[in-house]
């Protein structure tokens, strides 16, 4: 099944900002938005957004996500060393129907 | 307070077969649809499955025909059956909430001789 496109990596410095991208196409990102989650190993996957850009309670208003036609973004803001971690998008494909999870972006924070 | 538990992973021979629980508590939990998600050893999530609150499934290709995803609205309970076990399906599985808001901690699958 196709999944959705991330970059593999990014490394940004301390208090800097991270824009991280994930494309699709008009069955899942374009449709139905993407949501992200972060992953620290040896944790579970955390919800960061949900599909509709709204974020959960809880979490830090320095995330925040948006989506254009069929990439979706999520932008870090003042970054600190507890944001480095693995970084997922996942969509629901109404083509496939079936839930779709990119490749995640490894984000450094140096 | 909303807790995730899977349970019911180990290692087991390719070609076995071996059943995944995941209790839910402090949800409704018959309105939510329920995911299994896995990571392989080195790799990214990969999503696995999906039951609806209305009791409809979808698989990934990955398990299509192999692996069976079930729900006890009685019991606050998933399952995934899965049969046919290869290496490739080696992973932590994980369970999660609907909109993917709530996870478990995951539990360790292993297919090796």
């Amino acid at each position: 099944q196709a999944g959705l496109t991330q970059p593999p990596s990014m490394s940004k410095g301390l208090r800097q900002t991270a824009s991280l991208t994930c494309t699709g196409n008009n069955n899942n990102v374009g449709n139905e938005g993407a949501a992200w989650l972060q992953h620290h190993q040896g944790h579970p996957p955390k919800l960061l957004s949900y599909r509709n850009n709204n974020r959960p309670s809880g979490i830090s208003e320095r995330l925040s996500a948006s989506r254009s036609g069929n990439t979706a973004s999520l932008t870090i803001t003042g970054l600190q060393p507890e944001d480095e971690a693995d970084y997922y998008c996942s969509a629901w494909d109404s083509s496939l129907s079936a839930w779709v999870f990119g490749g995640g972006t490894k984000l450094t924070v140096l | 307070q909303v807790q995730v538990v899977e349970s019911g992973g180990g290692v087991v021979q390719p070609g076995r077969s071996l059943r995944l629980s995941c209790a839910a508590s402090g949800f409704t939990f018959s309105v939510y649809a329920w995911h299994w998600v896995r990571q392989a050893p080195g790799k990214g999530l990969e999503w696995v499955a999906i039951i609806f609150n209305d009791g409809s499934k979808k698989y990934a290709d990955s398990v299509k025909g192999r692996f069976s995803i079930s729900r006890d609205n009685s019991e606050n309970t998933v399952y995934l059956q899965m049969n046919s076990l290869r290496s490739e399906d080696t992973a932590v599985y994980y369970c999660a909430s609907g909109e993917l808001a709530d996870w478990g901690q995951g539990t360790l699958v292993t297919v090796s001789s």
